[in-house]
């Protein structure tokens, strides 16, 4: 069955340092997003991206970040220089149509930032 | 962010019980309505979906209600079984945007 992967499963990183986290979303899929979550609380939404454009990004996703599709395969989400409160669960999902809504995730990057 | 909650973070049920995971919602512009489930160090797994032009949506043992007048949707898992023992989350879209709004979700134990 095919599934999103997401590299690495673990990503440790000082204080502003920029790092970068990879996907590969299911093959026939169109819509790409990134998701976060800080440990004990909701998993929010960061990015939407269709068509090698941001179609919506929340207030999370300020200048630090950045979403790149840089091949037919890959879908990357960079933070250029991290802080603290980036610490969180980084998980990708895919979906073949917008409107369905149904997404499927990655396993997700745990990102520490000390 | 409270436009989705589910106000129980845990539930116990027997095997062989019914689950019964709930989920409220303040947004009416909300169309689209899903539950995900999530074991520890994976990412959700999509579970079951329902339409806002619809009341109820049945997959095997899964089924999920909504009632729209008190924006509140529930997920049914019958048999439960020790294999649903996992973090329970509901989501809800709108329009065409793709962005999913997610619950603090419920953890769900089965006992054997």
């Amino acid at each position: 069955e095919p599934e999103v992967t997401q590299t690495p499963s673990h990503q440790v990183t000082q204080m502003g340092q920029e790092v970068i986290l990879r996907c590969v979303p299911i093959s026939n899929h169109l819509y790409f997003y990134w998701y976060r979550q800080i440990l004990g609380q909701k998993v929010e939404f960061l990015v939407s991206f269709y068509n090698n454009e941001i179609s919506e990004k929340s207030e999370i996703f300020d200048d630090q970040f950045s979403v790149e599709r840089p091949d037919g395969s890959n879908f990357t989400l960079k933070i250029r220089s991290t802080k603290l409160e980036d610490s969180a669960m980084y998980f990708c999902a895919s979906s073949e149509v917008r409107s369905s809504y149904e997404q499927y995730f990655g396993p997700g990057t745990r990102l520490t930032v000390t | 962010d409270q436009q989705v909650k589910q106000n129980s973070p845990s539930l116990s049920v027997q095997e062989g019980r019914i689950s019964i995971l709930n989920c409220d919602y303040t947004n009416s512009m909300f169309d689209y309505f899903l539950w995900y489930k999530k074991y520890p160090a994976e990412g959700p797994t999509f579970l079951i979906s329902i339409s806002s032009i619809k009341d109820k949506n049945e997959d095997g043992r899964f089924t999920v209600f909504l009632n729209k007048s008190a924006k509140h949707l529930s997920l049914h898992i019958v048999p439960s079984q020790p294999g649903d023992s996992a973090v329970y989350f509901c989501a809800a879209g709108s329009g065409n945007t793709g962005k999913l709004i997610f619950g603090q979700g419920t953890t769900l134990q089965v006992k054997p």
